[in-house]
C-alpha cells in the first residue's frame, strides 16, 4: 500500500513565523501535491511537483512556496504565516507510470495548522 | 477550466437505506472522474475512478458510480448504507494537459450523516 506521511498532525504557530510542512511518500511516485482544505470550500490546490526540483503553481499559491530536493519528499513553506492560513493541509502523491497522468491521488492524513 | 459541483452540502440517510450522492462536472472533453471519502480526522481515500469503457464502475466498500455524458454527471450510489459510511465525500475531475501532472479539481464535498 502507498503510504504518504505528513510529519505533524497538529501545528500551532504565531503570525509572522516561517512554517515548514513536510510530506514523505514511500512508493517512488513522481507527482506530489499540496492542497488546503477549508469548510465549505473543499480542497484547493496550492502547488504540485512532477519531478525533483520541479514545481508548478496550483490555484492558490500566494503566500506559499515549496521545495522538492528528493523524489520522496515535498515540503510546503509558509514564509510568513498569517491567520488566514489556518487550515487543514493535505499532501498527496501519484504515479506517472499509470495509463494516465491523472492517476489517483494517495493522500496523507493531513496537518491541521493554526496560526495565532 | 474544469469544475465540479456537488449540489448537496449535507445528506441524512437512515441506516440500511439506499444512497445517491450527486456530482456534476464541467469540461469540454471526456474527463477522468473520481470519488474520494474522508472519515473524520483522516486523509482522503479513493473509492472508485472512471477513465473510459463501462460507464458503471464499482468501487470499494460496496459503492458504485455511473458516468452519464449527456448529463455531465458522475453520481455515487450504495444500495444499503452502514453507520460506518458517515463521512465527507468528494467528487473530483482530472484532465490531461500533456504537460505533466495538473492534479485534480475537487468539489466542495457532501457530508453524509447516518441516522440509526
Amino acid at each position: 500500500d502507498v503510504k504518504v506521511t505528513q510529519s505533524s498532525r497538529y501545528l500551532v504557530k504565531r503570525t509572522g513565523e516561517k512554517v515548514f510542512l513536510e510530506c514523505v511518500q514511500d512508493m517512488d511516485h513522481e507527482n506530489m501535491f499540496w492542497y488546503r482544505q477549508d469548510p465549505g470550500l473543499g480542497l484547493r490546490l496550492i502547488y504540485f511537483s512532477y519531478d525533483v526540483k520541479m514545481k508548478e503553481k496550483g490555484d492558490i499559491p500566494e503566500g506559499y512556496s515549496v521545495s522538492r530536493e528528493k523524489k520522496e519528499r515535498f515540503s510546503l513553506i509558509l514564509e510568513s504565516a498569517s491567520t488566514n492560513q489556518t487550515s487543514m493541509y493535505l499532501c498527496a502523491s501519484s504515479s506517472r507510470t499509470e495509463s494516465s497522468y491523472n492517476s489517483p491521488l494517495h493522500f496523507g492524513n493531513g496537518t491541521r495548522l493554526t496560526v495565532t | 477550466a474544469q469544475s465540479v459541483t456537488q449540489p448537496d452540502i449535507h445528506i441524512t440517510v437512515s441506516e440500511g437505506a439506499s444512497l445517491e450522492l450527486r456530482c456534476n462536472y464541467s469540461y469540454g472533453a471526456t474527463p477522468y472522474l473520481f470519488w474520494y471519502v474522508q472519515s473524520p480526522g483522516q486523509g482522503l481515500q479513493l473509492l472508485l475512478k472512471y477513465f473510459s469503457g463501462d460507464t458503471l464502475v464499482q468501487g470499494i466498500k460496496g459503492f458504485e458510480a455511473e458516468f452519464k455524458r449527456s448529463q455531465s454527471s458522475f453520481n455515487l450510489r450504495k444500495p444499503s448504507v452502514h453507520w460506518s459510511d458517515a463521512a465527507e465525500y468528494f467528487c473530483a475531475v482530472g484532465v490531461y494537459s500533456g504537460g505533466g501532472a495538473d492534479g485534480l479539481t475537487f468539489g466542495k464535498g457532501t457530508h453524509l450523516i447516518i441516522q440509526p
